[in-house]
């Protein structure tokens, strides 16, 4: 399958300080790419949505201010968790698709980033 | 909506025999779903997918079955082994792969 590669895959910072999390499809055109946020033993909750060259999508109760998402290139997209917290500490995960593309519309998963916040 | 959890459901097994988890989704107009496999620290890897026109499609040594009736879905793997132990995640989503909704997801763990 499709690889989608996620940098770096764990970081600990100072609370106050901003956190950059990169999101790089390999091998293929990545018209989209979700966010995803992931506590410990429970489920992948999605964060924002974000499209090639547009803004990205937040559902709702993400802030936008402080998880900005950058998708600037079809093939790389970032997340930047501003003035991080301690509650910010947690697994993100980017997925990737190419939607209308060869890959139809499976989406490949990075391998994850544990962000700790002291 | 997301769904999350405190305890994840667990399903222990034996070495060689069947398993089968399920998965009851939550929109009725959700119309592709992909069955995850996560193993600890890592992020999700797919393992099947089907789509609403289909109740069953099988991959190796894995197949998934829906049921759009009472909005069900289940994984079934044969012959489980060691390395299948991981947390699986069932995801729906509307539009063929627009913004997955990921299910509670439930822990699978091998017995020797």
């Amino acid at each position: 399958g499709a690889v989608v590669s996620q940098h770096p895959s764990w970081v600990i910072c100072k609370s106050g300080t901003s956190v950059k999390i990169e999101c790089r499809s390999l091998d293929f055109q990545a018209t989209t790419m979700f966010w995803y946020r992931q506590f410990p033993k429970q489920s992948l909750m999605l964060m924002a949505t974000s499209n090639e060259g547009s803004k990205a999508t937040y559902e709702q109760g993400v802030e936008k201010d402080k998880f900005l998402i950058n998708h600037a290139s079809l093939t790389l997209s970032t997340l930047t968790v501003t003035s991080a917290h301690p509650e910010d500490s947690s697994f993100y995960i980017c997925s990737a698709s190419d939607y209308g593309g060869s890959l139809n519309t499976e989406a490949f998963f990075g391998q994850g980033t544990r962000l700790t916040v002291v | 909506g997301e769904s999350v959890g405190l305890h994840l459901p667990t399903l222990s097994v034996q070495e060689g025999d069947n398993s089968i988890i399920n998965c009851a989704y939550s929109n009725s107009a959700s119309d592709y779903f992909i069955w995850y496999k996560q193993e600890s620290g890592k992020g999700p890897q797919f393992i099947i997918d089907i789509r609403s026109n289909m109740d069953k499609r099988q991959g190796q040594r894995v197949t998934v079955l829906l049921n759009k009736t009472v909005k069900h879905l289940s994984l079934q793997i044969a012959a489980t082994q060691p390395g299948d132990s991981a947390v699986y995640f069932c995801a729906e989503s509307r539009n063929y792969g627009q913004n997955f909704v990921f299910g509670p997801g439930t822990r699978l763990s091998v017995l020797p």
